[in-house]
């Protein structure tokens, strides 16, 4: 089945400047990337996702890019502000599955 | 769209009693997934179906648990007898035929005491 690693665990940065979170996958099989950002208290939320024909997509301050032949996929904020700090999820899916892989998470804390 | 609705919101009980959580998925969304939340496993799948039907439950952790959908608007998961170890937050998510996107309710906040 398909495994999902992220890192960091834990991000800070300062508002304003850029936050990277990267995603790894090990079946190739998989074509469904997506993100969620969970706060606290409630469930995860989607917020941009990527199918694997296409290396990069793009949503205001949020964008994702994806590279098949490593299997590694990032989530990129720019211009962070502070409604950013939540923990975000990357997973993996599709390619004839009906579910989706988690990675474990990471929180990302924008420091004022 | 009212969302994923999960009831109850947190759930206190000691343990050895019986525990019922609830999901109502989106209308029209055909999956129906099961999800448990804890600091140290993240999210793990433990059962999905599909038109009422469950396809894999094999992130079950034992048969103290069980997890049934009766009809297209309405499923629970059930543990009996809970322990200690199942307290974690569980979330219900549904999507449709032909879509990727999972959509999560709110959880359930469950202490086993």
């Amino acid at each position: 089945g398909e495994n999902v690693e992220q890192h960091p665990s834990t991000l800070s940065v300062q508002e304003g400047d850029s936050a990277v979170i990267k995603c790894t996958y090990s079946d190739s099989a998989s074509n469904y990337f997506p993100w969620y950002k969970q706060e606290l208290g409630k469930g995860p939320q989607l917020i941009i996702d990527i199918r694997s024909n296409v290396g990069e997509k793009k949503d205001q301050r949020i964008a994702v890019t994806l590279n098949k032949t490593a299997k590694h996929f990032s989530l990129h904020i720019t211009e962070t502000q502070p409604e950013d700090s939540a923990v975000y999820f990357c997973a993996g899916g599709g390619g004839g599955a009906d579910g989706l892989t988690f990675g474990k998470g990471t929180h990302l804390i924008i420091q004022p | 769209d009212a969302g994923v609705i999960q009831s109850p919101r947190h759930e206190v009980t000691e343990m050895g009693q019986e525990v019922t959580l609830r999901c109502k998925p989106i209308s029209g969304h055909d999956y129906l997934f099961w999800y448990r939340q804890t600091m140290m496993r993240g999210l793990e799948l433990l059962i999905y179906f599909n038109n009422n039907v469950p396809i894999d439950d094999s992130g079950m952790p034992e048969d103290r648990f069980s997890a049934k959908m009766p009809n297209a608007s309405f499923s629970t998961l059930k543990i009996q007898p809970s322990e200690p170890r199942d307290s974690a937050v569980y979330f219900c998510a549904s999507r449709p035929t032909g879509g990727n996107t999972q959509y999560f309710g709110p959880g359930t906040r469950l202490t086993v005491l």
